[in-house]
């Protein structure tokens, strides 16, 4: 069974860093590309970045480009975003997203996501 | 950057047909993906690359693509389909989009 667990979210203040974590299961994330999508209070959805199967092409973006890095762990099948320099504008539960196939094409499993506050 | 335009919300009477839009200029080139979400619940697609549905969505979600507007259909709606949908689609190679995501609310 596919399982896709994030942690990692919380208060952080502004210009503070932060990272984030999906822990999955019943698939190896180094076969798959994956996606973080963030969702604000009450908005709709935002792509933030995603990586292709084997790493060899990542994306981002606009809002997150010099800020965030996205990667994957294969030993621990998990992937990661590093957040950096975080903003108000950032304040959104962040999903990852699992892609349905290599490359970036659409994503057919979530998991519940983790909330993410940035505020003083 | 590619923009995606879907009515903020529509309705459809109990057993009839929604029809939900995502325009955009010539995303009938384009692969179109549809995400359904529930209050408090995680996306989940319904429709990938046009018009195939994934294992599990009733054959009643169907979709389409053509020149400047791609279609989520949903027929004999149910009061179990109220939620918002999203359409996506590839940017480039490796950037993704979403459009605004409509509300659906059946009478």
């Amino acid at each position: 069974e596919v399982q896709l667990v994030e942690s990692g979210g919380g208060l952080v203040q502004p210009g503070r860093s932060l990272r984030l974590s999906c822990a999955a299961s019943g698939f190896n994330v180094d076969d798959y590309a994956m996606h973080w999508v963030r969702q604000p209070p009450g908005k709709g959805l935002e792509w933030v970045s995603g990586i292709n199967w084997n790493s060899g092409r990542m994306g981002y973006a606009e809002s997150a480009k010099g800020r965030f890095t996205i990667s994957r762990d294969t030993a621990k099948n998990s992937l990661y975003l590093q957040m950096n320099s975080l903003r108000a504008e950032d304040t959104a539960l962040y999903y990852c997203a699992k892609g349905s196939g290599r490359y970036f094409d659409s994503c057919d499993f979530w998991g519940q996501g983790t909330l993410v506050t940035v505020s003083s | 950057s590619y923009d995606l335009t879907q009515p903020l919300s529509m309705s459809v009477a109990l057993g009839q047909t929604a029809r939900i839009p995502c325009g955009a200029d010539n995303i009938g080139s384009k692969n179109v993906h549809w995400y359904q979400q529930k209050p408090g619940q995680a996306p989940v697609l319904v429709i990938y690359r046009d018009y195939n549905r994934p294992s599990g969505i009733p054959e009643r979600f169907s979709g389409s693509n053509s020149g400047n507007t791609a279609t989520l259909t949903i027929s004999r709606a149910q009061a179990g389909d109220e939620a918002d949908y999203f359409c996506q689609v590839c940017d480039s190679t490796t950037a993704w989009v979403f459009g605004g995501g409509t509300k659906l609310t059946v009478l």
